[in-house]
């Protein structure tokens, strides 16, 4: 069966800190994968999609990147985090037929 | 205008009562339609899919109105544990399949 997995669960970092979260699918191959974020009284936010190793879509203009250097693995990462950067980061696939499942999430507080 | 509209609630009902949750779509060239939900804290899980048909699976019946661009999720005899927060999501053919979230309907069933 297929899974998602993200990690760090949970993360409090200074604003103006480096952030990487990863995401991993397993039982799967090729799969497109997405970033989520998920603000405070917000509803879920598109920030990055991938359709391939490299290839990588950014859909909000911000200081948050993404990369895929391997094809079950995708990276979401910033240089110097913004207070703005808080709230719950989701990473998500297609198994087909356009459904998505989402990973557990991971809560990020900038402080 | 955002692509997806719900009303927020909270709906807050008794056990045993029937809810209706809707929601409108901006985009005609929408492709595929859903119903997830997310409880407290966590990533949000498929709740089914929307077809033109209309589908129920036990007590959830969703409707589609694409002349209207409008969705309906009713939920009959309500349990506690459906409590939740409920999205709708919509599918267009740009930006890689990637989900479009309303902001979320939460309800809250009370004994």
């Amino acid at each position: 069966s297929q899974t998602i997995h993200q990690w760090p669960a949970t993360l409090v970092q200074p604003v103006g800190s480096p952030l990487s979260l990863e995401c991993t699918v397993e039982g799967t191959s090729n799969p497109n994968l997405y970033w989520y974020r998920q603000a405070a009284g917000r509803g879920l936010q598109l920030l990055f999609y991938s359709v391939g190793i490299g290839q990588i879509s950014s859909e909000v203009p911000q200081n948050l990147s993404a990369s895929r250097p391997q094809d079950r693995q995708f990276i979401l990462s910033s240089k110097k985090l913004l207070l703005s950067d808080s709230g719950f980061y989701l990473c998500a696939w297609i198994p087909g037929a356009y459904e998505q499942y989402f990973g557990p999430g991971t809560r990020l507080t900038v402080t | 205008r955002k692509e997806v509209e719900q009303d927020p609630g909270p709906f807050n009902v008794p056990e045993g009562a029937t809810v209706a949750f809707n929601c409108t779509y901006s985009n005609s060239a929408s492709q595929s339609f859903f119903w997830y939900r997310q409880d407290c804290r966590k990533e949000p899980k498929l709740l089914m899919s929307v077809y033109s048909s209309g589908n129920e699976d036990g007590r959830f019946t969703a409707q589609l109105n694409r002349a209207s661009q409008y969705i309906s999720l009713l939920i009959r005899d309500s349990k506690l544990s459906d409590s939740a927060t409920y999205l709708c999501v919509v599918i267009s053919s740009n930006s890689g399949y990637a989900l479009n979230f309303g902001k979320g309907t939460s309800l809250l069933v009370t004994p």
